[in-house]
């Protein structure tokens, strides 16, 4: 089974400031993904980020990175120099090459940037 | 673009009704997604389906079916809908692998009375 845990329902930033939003995962699936996804409060799901298991490198995506620690089993997302466009609901997901291509998400963390 | 469409935004259906969620994707992915999406438990998965009639449960089935006749198509069914199935639903589909991220619909906000 496969499960994405987030611990941080709310969390607070202060604009220009980096930010970083935490989630675990557990498969025994050597080949998983893992994505970050963001719900403003308009409601629409938009994706940013994605991290193979088999990557080297934390991916990168403009303002967003992912700290990627395997043995951890952790793909924190880090937010750099927050703008107040950034509050929204955060997701991490995951999905297992075993899994049949199910994609699990966590419960999400709600980030509010302020001025 | 990748569109993901759900029938209605919003929807008010009465306790025992049936009711048929439908969600169509246009760029022929092979697999999509039904959630329901509650404060403070995320977005739970109820069925995906890998293929045309391949079907999958989730993590929480009970209460709901689901069908895909066509591969761009994919209705979410509450038999006999109850208050507690009051929530908002999300259709997403992908085309495959761990790789592709998911694109999702607008949402469909379902109150049973």
């Amino acid at each position: 089974a496969q499960k994405i845990t987030q611990t941080q329902p709310g969390m607070f930033v202060q604009e220009k400031e980096a930010v970083t939003l935490d989630c675990t995962y557990d498969t025994s699936d050597p080949s998983y993904g893992l994505f970050w996804y963001k719900q403003p409060s308009s409601g629409e799901m938009i994706f940013l980020i994605y991290q193979g298991s088999y990557d080297q490198q934390n991916a990168t995506e403009g303002r967003y990175s992912l700290n990627f620690q395997k043995a951890r089993k952790s793909a924190n997302l880090v937010i750099s120099a927050s703008q107040l466009g950034d509050s929204a609901m955060y997701f991490c997901a995951m999905v297992v090459t075993g899994g049949g291509n199910k994609l699990t998400f966590g419960t999400g963390t709600q980030l509010k940037v302020e001025l | 673009d990748v569109k993901v469409t759900q029938s209605s935004r919003y929807l008010v259906k009465r306790t025992g009704e049936k009711v048929f969620l439908e969600c169509v994707q246009d760029m022929d992915h092979e697999n999509m997604f039904w959630y329901r999406q509650d404060p403070g438990l995320g977005l739970r998965l109820i069925y995906f389906s890998y293929d045309v009639k391949m079907k999958e449960k989730g993590d929480i089935p009970e209460g709901y079916s689901v069908s895909r006749e066509k591969k761009e198509r994919f209705s979410l069914i509450l038999e006999s809908a109850s208050t507690n199935q009051t929530s908002m639903y999300l259709c997403a589909s992908s085309s495959g692998g761990v790789d592709t991220e998911a694109f999702f619909g607008q949402g469909t906000r379902l109150t049973v009375v």
